[in-house]
């Protein structure tokens, strides 16, 4: 199947700070990712959308300007949290799927587990 | 709205088979996904059905109906290592993926 790498995967920051996470597809291009969250023994939410080269669709509850979401290229799309808290620490998990058509599957990463202290 | 119900828990014994059903109702429907998840870990892919029947790989057999908005995960010859999470999920008809809450299944000896 086809990769999707996600880093870091543990990244534990200070109240208040911001946090990059970054998903990339190795051997296909990624027209839309997604972004998940989940916390302890619960599934995975999905947070936003985004598509390549345009702004990314936020599920309800979801803050925009809190959870960037920036899709720049067909191989990346990276999350930021900004101003982070300890409500935020979560497992955060991407997934990449190729162009309609050609591939139903979305390929998962490898998650991120953030811890805001 | 969308919609996605599973049992929270079973418990098995190894070498037996167990049947983890799914139910759902959501907008627009292009497939259903099963995914196996270790605790920490990201999903792995176990099937995709998006016509009615039954799909076999392996011990991991899936069901669909669509017209009932429904389906089954079905594992034979359980070992203790399927011990994990199961996780249903739709892709809908604008082509996101949404989960059920996931059945946590343990495997005893």
């Amino acid at each position: 199947g086809a990769v999707v790498s996600q880093h870091p995967s543990r990244v534990i920051c200070k109240s208040g700070t911001s946090v990059k996470i970054e998903c990339r597809s190795l051997d296909f291009q990624a027209t839309t990712m997604f972004w998940y969250r989940q916390f302890p023994k619960q599934s995975l939410m999905l947070m936003a959308t985004s598509n390549e080269g345009s702004k990314a669709t936020y599920e309800q509850g979801v803050e925009k300007d809190k959870f960037l979401i920036n899709h720049a290229s067909l191989t990346l799309s990276t999350l930021t949290v900004t101003s982070a808290h300890p409500e935020d620490s979560s497992f955060y998990i991407c997934s990449a799927r190729a162009p309609v058509g050609s591939l139903t599957e979305a390929f998962f990463g490898q998650g991120t587990r953030l811890t805001v202290v | 709205g969308q919609n996605i119900d599973q049992p929270t828990e079973m418990t098995a014994t190894e070498g037996a088979i167990v049947q983890i059903n799914c139910t759902y109702q959501t907008s627009g429907f292009n497939g259903l996904f099963w995914y196996q998840q270790h605790a920490g870990e990201a999903p792995t892919f176990l099937s995709y059905n998006v016509l009615d029947g039954l799909e076999e790989k392996g011990r991991f057999s899936s069901f669909l109906s669509r017209s009932k908005g429904y389906s089954y995960l079905l594992l034979k010859e359980l070992q203790m290592k399927d011990s994990a999470s199961y996780l249903c999920a739709v892709l809908t008809g604008g082509f996101k993926t949404i989960f059920g809450a996931g059945t946590r299944l343990f495997v005893k000896a």
